[in-house]
């Protein structure tokens, strides 16, 4: 499996952007790039994916280099309430295996 | 729209115990079901996956076992628990949608094994 590297741990203040880089550059064509976050002591919330063209949702932007070997994600206004972990992971279009790794925690300071 | 729910939320059971942890899916029809366990401060692991109605592939050896008995519900069992079974267990789930695979995770059951 293609696997992903993020920085183990991000600071923020609030209303501030946000960018959670993350680089896989074994990514296959078919691989489509994910990001979930944990909030402490809940199951992981799907936040974005894309493929090829940056994405965008209400909850935030995926920004996806021209060669796929890395991704950001953007929080335009970070909160308090995003605080928690981030996990980038990659996964191809067939049912599941969506391996989670350590992900980046983000700290957002009031 | 979907929901999923996972019961118990918390439980503390003696070694060598039996476990029963249940998860449905409500407002989808045909999910793809997993099981994942989150040990303390550390990343998901999937245990077991279910493509439909009595079909379970696990995904690592282990004293734990999954089972299907109907399209949305999903039940994580052991025989006897060891203290290594300890963790965050998470069920979710995922349709069949374009672009790439989604999940969708339950709340969760934590379990402390004494």
């Amino acid at each position: 499996d293609a696997k992903t590297t993020q920085p183990n741990s991000m600071e923020s203040n609030e209303e501030e952007p946000v960018h959670l880089p993350c680089n896989h550059s074994t990514i296959s064509g078919t691989d489509y790039i994910h990001w979930y976050r944990q909030l402490p002591s809940q199951g992981p919330e799907y936040v974005i994916h894309g493929l090829t063209s940056n994405v965008n949702n209400r909850m935030a932007s995926l920004a996806i280099a021209e060669d796929r070997k890395s991704s950001t994600l953007i929080l335009h206004r970070a909160t308090l309430r995003d605080a928690a972990v981030y996990y980038c992971i990659l996964g191809g279009t067939s049912y599941g295996k969506l391996t989670f790794g350590q992900g980046t925690i983000l700290t957002v300071h009031p | 729209s979907q929901t999923i729910h996972q019961w118990p939320a918390t439980l503390v059971q003696p070694v060598g115990s039996p476990l029963s942890l249940e998860c449905t899916v409500e407002g989808t029809s045909n999910p793809n079901l997993y099981w994942y366990r989150q040990a303390a401060g550390r990343g998901l692991q999937l245990l077991f996956y279910s493509v439909g109605i009595g079909q379970i592939s696990s995904e690592v050896p282990q004293n734990l076992s999954a089972s299907r008995p109907q399209d949305r519900q999903f039940i994580l069992s052991s025989k006897k628990l060891l203290l290594s079974d300890s963790g965050f267990y998470l069920c979710a789930w995922s349709g069949l949608e374009c672009c790439g695979e989604t999940q969708y995770f339950g709340p969760g059951t934590r379990l402390l094994v004494l």
